[in-house]
């Protein structure tokens, strides 16, 4: 099926591990995003890539580092995970036109 | 940035009646307003998307308000029935094609059978 897929699913780390997490779309399409989910905080954007080659900050992006491997790969890196960043995350894409409807199913990550 | 507030955060109603959620944006650049549904352990799922240059968007029960003067949207879910049950997302988008979204806090709508 088409989509965008995110591994793992869940992830327990300690505090100063690293870790990175994948995801992968398999619709053509330039741009990649990477989200945090907190409780009565919506969504806030990481980082976010607006085509093949390029990254750019978003609204909170310290503590993460991102990499646009290939065109359909976009990865996060949490280089020393902290408890803060205790969270869901998602990965999601858009292709040219305006919508944006292409969400992964999410990684539960624990920093303990 | 953009700053998008959903209101309320929590909603109850009955089965079979109508549910609305509100949200306002403050850059007036922004010109695309899409609608989440999401189900517990799933990712955001769009449902209906509405552009500036258009005031109202129907999609069978739901339907999707926009106000530009007064820079807010709403979502609004007639006949609702339990599977409606969700949390749900609005968002706004300033500029083209790689522009940032901003998301609002979510409303976790309960229907009551």
């Amino acid at each position: 099926n088409a989509g965008v897929t995110q591994t793992p699913k869940f992830q327990v780390l300690k505090t100063g591990q690293s870790m990175t997490l994948q995801c992968a779309q398999d619709m053509n399409h330039n741009s990649m995003y990477w989200y945090r989910q907190d409780p009565g905080m919506g969504l806030r954007l990481i980082y976010y890539s607006a085509s093949e080659g390029t990254t750019d900050k978003g609204e909170v992006p310290n503590g993460y580092n991102v990499s646009r491997l290939n065109k359909r790969e976009f990865s996060l890196r949490l280089e020393s995970a902290a408890p803060s960043q205790t969270s869901v995350y998602f990965c999601a894409s858009k292709g040219q036109g305006e919508t944006f409807g292409f969400f992964g199913s999410g990684t539960q990550l624990s920093v303990l | 940035g953009e700053n998008v507030e959903q209101h309320p955060s929590t909603l109850s109603v009955q089965e079979g009646d109508s549910a609305v959620i509100k949200c306002t944006y403050s850059d007036s650049a922004s010109n695309y307003f899409p609608w989440y549904k999401q189900e517990l352990g799933k990712g955001p799922q769009l449902i209906i998307d509405i552009r500036s240059n258009v005031g109202e968007k129907k999609d069978q029960r739901i339907a999707v308000t926009l106000n530009k003067t007064a820079k807010h949207f709403s979502l609004h879910i007639t006949e609702t029935q339990p599977e409606d049950s969700a949390v749900y997302f609005c968002a706004a988008k300033i500029g083209g094609a790689g522009s940032q979204f901003y998301f609002g806090t979510g409303t976790s709508l309960t229907v009551i059978p």
